[in-house]
């Protein structure tokens, strides 16, 4: 299994700012995603994070909100980008080698914006 | 912190006893599934998984039974412990490129 980390792990923001959270991964990994999580709700995709090339983003996301990198096998960023209010969640990202196979998720990432 | 499931349906389950907590799909066409737990403050942690050319598949303590003629999914643990406290969530891989789609999930609340 892989074991994954992100930071920060919560951060309290003002609205209008951008706010990068970055994903570390043990392990060379096939895929990376990430993830939203409203207070009280299940996990909802934002993207698939390809390595060497753009996002693949989910319907009602988009890339100039949630610009996401993914420079090589084992790390990624996303950024939430001039921030509101309903941005308040957890953010979390995944890992696995694609198939469908096992996907690892990390701590994730507690964003309050004020 | 933060607390997970403050709206989730929730099964209140006494010390020793077994769980059966259930989950729905919709895709006739989903191939793998798995079961997460998530603890307050934490990220989802496996359990275990089942593919879809099987009905069932154990761990320890834990068996997750597939029913693909009704899309039904779920995981019962036995001799459930304080430990089991947490929110429990199925998901399900719909399409190629591994992408999950998650259940709604239930609480699990274990009684001394």
């Amino acid at each position: 299994s892989a074991v994954i980390s992100q930071k920060p792990s919560r951060d309290i923001c003002q609205r209008g700012t951008s706010l990068t959270i970055q994903c570390q991964v043990d392990s060379q990994v096939t895929m990376m995603f990430w993830y939203r999580q409203q207070p009280g709700q299940s996990l909802t995709l934002i993207a698939t994070a390809n390595q060497g090339s753009e996002a693949t983003y989910e319907s009602g996301f988009v890339i100039d909100k949630f610009p996401i990198s993914r420079p090589n096998l084992t790390f990624s960023t996303l950024t939430v980008s001039n921030m509101s209010p309903e941005d308040s969640s957890i953010y979390l990202c995944s890992a696995g080698q694609g198939g469908p196979d096992t996907q690892y998720f990390g701590p994730g990432t507690r964003l309050t914006v004020l | 912190g933060e607390s997970v499931g403050l709206h989730l349906p929730t099964l209140s389950v006494q010390e020793g006893d077994n769980s059966i907590i259930n989950c729905a799909y919709s895709n006739s066409a989903s191939d793998y599934f798995i079961w997460y737990k998530q603890e307050s403050g934490k990220g989802p942690q496996f359990i275990i998984d089942i593919r879809s050319n099987m009905d069932k598949r154990q761990g320890q303590r834990v068996t997750v039974l597939l029913n693909k003629t009704v899309k039904h999914l779920s995981l019962q643990i036995a001799a459930t412990q304080p430990g089991d406290s947490a929110v429990y969530f199925c998901a399900e891989n719909r399409a190629a490129g591994n992408k999950l789609t998650f259940g709604g999930g239930t609480r699990v609340l274990v009684k001394p």
